[in-house]
């Protein structure tokens, strides 16, 4: 059964510090990573998704690895801004199940 | 042009009421979806239709009932409301079954009193 870890719950960090979420999931057998974006109260924005065969994605200041052997991905943020405040959500596509299955997030807070 | 759109945003209601929410998508997706979002903030997979079938059904409560009137349409109906099923619902779709990308509506805020 596919299991999506993120670590860790909740991170602070000061303005302008380059960080790090982490995703583990137990299950390498994936059609694909996706990492999500919710602010609170609000809806889903996709920020990059990563296929089985891909080992990295970036968009501008945000850069998700895959490593799908050791079942574990990073989302690395750059120069953080206040507005990248928000709870950050990977997501594992299974395959043989039309679904994706989510971690609980990490609640992310950048301090001006 | 919004590509998931879900009607209402809120809904607040009683105890024992039955109530929809409804989903559209404009992106010609074969493939939709309802997750679950608990209080904790867990994202949970509900149903998942493909060309107007059910091909997922995640062990929900026999009270909620989706329909799919076409392919565009996926919504939610709900019976018997409890106060456990104040969440935040959210449909999504994707082009086809399988390993393809998700796509979420804005989400509907369902408060039970």
């Amino acid at each position: 059964k596919q299991e999506v870890t993120q670590i860790p719950a909740a991170l602070s960090v000061p303005e302008g510090e380059n960080l790090v979420l982490n995703c583990s999931f137990t299950d390498s057998a994936i059609y694909n990573l996706q990492w999500f974006r919710q602010d609170p109260g609000k809806g889903l924005t996709s920020l990059l998704l990563i296929q089985s065969s891909q080992r990295e994605q970036t968009s501008g200041r945000l850069n998700a690895s895959l490593d799908k052997s050791s079942g574990r991905s990073t989302l690395y943020i750059a120069a953080s801004q206040p507005g990248d405040s928000a709870t950050y959500l990977c997501a594992v596509n299974p395959l043989r199940a039309s679904k994706i299955i989510f971690g609980s997030g990490t609640r992310l807070s950048i301090r001006p | 042009d919004t590509a998931v759109s879900q009607t209402p945003k809120y809904l607040v209601t009683q105890m024992g009421n039955d109530k929809s929410i409804k989903c559209e998508q404009n992106l010609g997706h074969d493939t939709m979806y309802w997750y679950k979002q608990d209080s904790k903030k867990f994202l949970k997979i509900m149903f998942s239709y493909n060309n107007k079938e059910l091909i997922i059904n995640e062990t929900v409560p026999n009270r909620f009932s989706p329909k799919s009137p076409d392919k565009a349409h996926l919504n939610l109906h709900i019976n018997s409301l409890e106060l456990g099923d104040s969440a935040v619902y959210f449909c999504a779709s994707s082009q086809d079954r399988g390993g393809y990308e998700q796509y979420f509506g804005p989400g509907t805020r369902l408060t039970v009193t």
